[in-house]
């Protein structure tokens, strides 16, 4: 069975600073892979979607994120993060022949101003 | 498009009670998905639904949860009876899935359920 580790419960970062979120898969195949946030309160808004192609992908709100399959990877990045981006990120798997998706536990994350 | 639209967004009740959580997906939308997220398990998916049939319930804790799907616009899932471990938001989300494909899914605001 596939499953999706985020190492990082938690991360801190200053407004403007660089971010990067880790995501390690597990699966024998190339799954779909799905990066979600989460705003207090609120349901989930997908920020990006890796099928097939291109590693690099641009998702909305000026995030990306790279599929490295050597190293099971699909990490989040956004060269300089605002306020606004404080929320938890899900990274999520999915395979061919089950729709649903599989999440990772999160990434919280905190913007020091 | 309004979304997914879940109601309630809020449900206190008792130990003991029924708990019935609706869910409309987004119009045209063929699978239909039941995710509950607690501190503790994270976001884990109960059941699933494609064209209105319940695909994979393995999610489901117990037989005191139970979800139906009677049409593609309307789902429920229900609670009973409900105890105080089943405090949790229960999140409903939708898709458009291609035969051997899949897509994004599309999530509701959740309801927060409290069983006291």
């Amino acid at each position: 069975a596939q499953s999706v580790t985020q190492p990082d419960i938690h991360i801190t970062v200053s407004e403007g600073a660089s971010l990067e979120l880790r995501c390690n898969y597990s699966y024998g195949a190339t799954p779909y892979l799905f990066w979600y946030v989460q705003s207090p309160g609120q349901g989930l808004q997908l920020l990006l979607k890796y099928f097939s192609g291109d590693t690099l992908v641009q998702g909305i709100k000026g995030f990306e994120a790279e599929f490295k399959r050597s190293q099971s990877s699909f990490n989040l990045r956004k060269p300089s993060v605002h306020w606004s981006d404080a929320a938890e990120y899900f990274c999520a798997v999915g395979v061919t022949g089950r729709r649903a998706l599989t999440f990772g536990s999160g990434t919280r994350l905190q913007v020091q101003p | 498009d309004a979304g997914v639209i879940q109601s309630p967004r809020h449900e206190v009740t008792e130990m003991g009670q029924e708990v019935t959580l609706r869910c409309k997906p987004i119009s045209g939308h063929n699978s239909l998905f039941w995710y509950r997220q607690t501190m503790m398990r994270g976001l884990e998916l109960l059941i699933y639904f494609n064209n209105n049939v319940p695909i994979d319930d393995s999610g489901m804790p117990e037989d005191r949860f139970s979800a139906k799907m009677p049409n593609a616009s309307f789902s429920t899932l229900k609670i009973q009876p409900s105890e105080p471990r089943d405090s949790a938001v229960y999140f409903c989300a939708s898709s458009l899935d291609l035969a051997g494909g899949m897509d994004e899914q599309f999530f509701g605001p959740g309801t927060r359920l409290t069983v006291l």
